[in-house]
């Protein structure tokens, strides 16, 4: 079946580091792959998604490629920011049946930034 | 912003009691989600449902728990008979489409404690 892989936490960084979290997958068909933030106390938000491969989806000066050759979705910034501390879910969705199939997530990577 | 709601935030039962955990998806869609996630451990997929009626549905999802959209606007997930492996935090999503090309939109969870 499908599978997320990511890197486990806490990541911890400085402030204005350069931020690679690593995301794999394994699917069945042609997914469509996302990255979910969850801030503390919040719910899950959609930070940036990709549809097909060598999509590029960006959002927050955060950003990921869709690489259907490396099977990977993995989430770079270039300057990360304290508000960023976070926990970050890699997911994907795949058409595999004819209803609505849920999203297959990964374990998380949490996020700390320090000043 | 539209979004998604839940409630209780926190919900405390007693092992074999009935709960029902209750959310407004955004007003305009279609497809609605329960998903699950046990602390520590990931995200994971339980229902969705369109059109009155069930769409897709995981392993988790066995006799013990229902859904329902009782009127118009709200969405219910219903456990029967909790056991104390039913705690973890309940997330509601809703989407315009079914398709996995479009972005899930997710509430900020219930968190379930069964003692």
């Amino acid at each position: 079946g499908d599978s997320v892989t990511q890197m486990e936490g806490p990541v911890t960084l400085s402030e204005e580091a350069f931020l690679t979290i690593n995301c794999t997958y394994t699917a069945t068909g042609y997914p469509s792959l996302f990255w979910y933030v969850q801030y503390p106390g919040e719910g899950l938000q959609l930070l940036l998604k990709a549809t097909k491969a060598d999509d590029k989806g960006s959002n927050k000066g955060f950003e990921a490629t869709y690489r259907k050759e490396t099977t990977s979705f993995h989430l770079e910034k270039g300057s990360v920011q304290v508000s960023d501390s976070a926990v970050y879910f890699c997911a994907l969705s795949d058409d595999k049946g004819g209803g609505a199939d849920g999203l297959t997530f990964g374990k998380g990577t949490h996020l700390i930034i320090q000043p | 912003e539209p979004e998604v709601t839940q409630t209780p935030s926190h919900q405390v039962t007693q092992m074999g009691q009935e709960v029902i955990l209750r959310c407004v998806p955004i007003s305009n869609h279609l497809y609605f989600y329960w998903y699950r996630q046990i602390l520590g451990q990931k995200v994971e997929f339980l229902v969705s449902f369109y059109n009155n009626e069930i769409s897709e549905k995981s392993e988790i999802f066995d006799d013990q728990f229902s859904v329902e959209r009782p009127d118009g606007s709200n969405f219910t997930l219903k456990i029967r008979s909790t056991k104390l492996e039913d705690s973890a935090m309940y997330f509601c999503a809703s989407s315009a489409y079914g398709l996995a090309a479009y972005e899930q939109y997710f509430g900020p969870g219930t968190r379930l404690t069964v003692t």
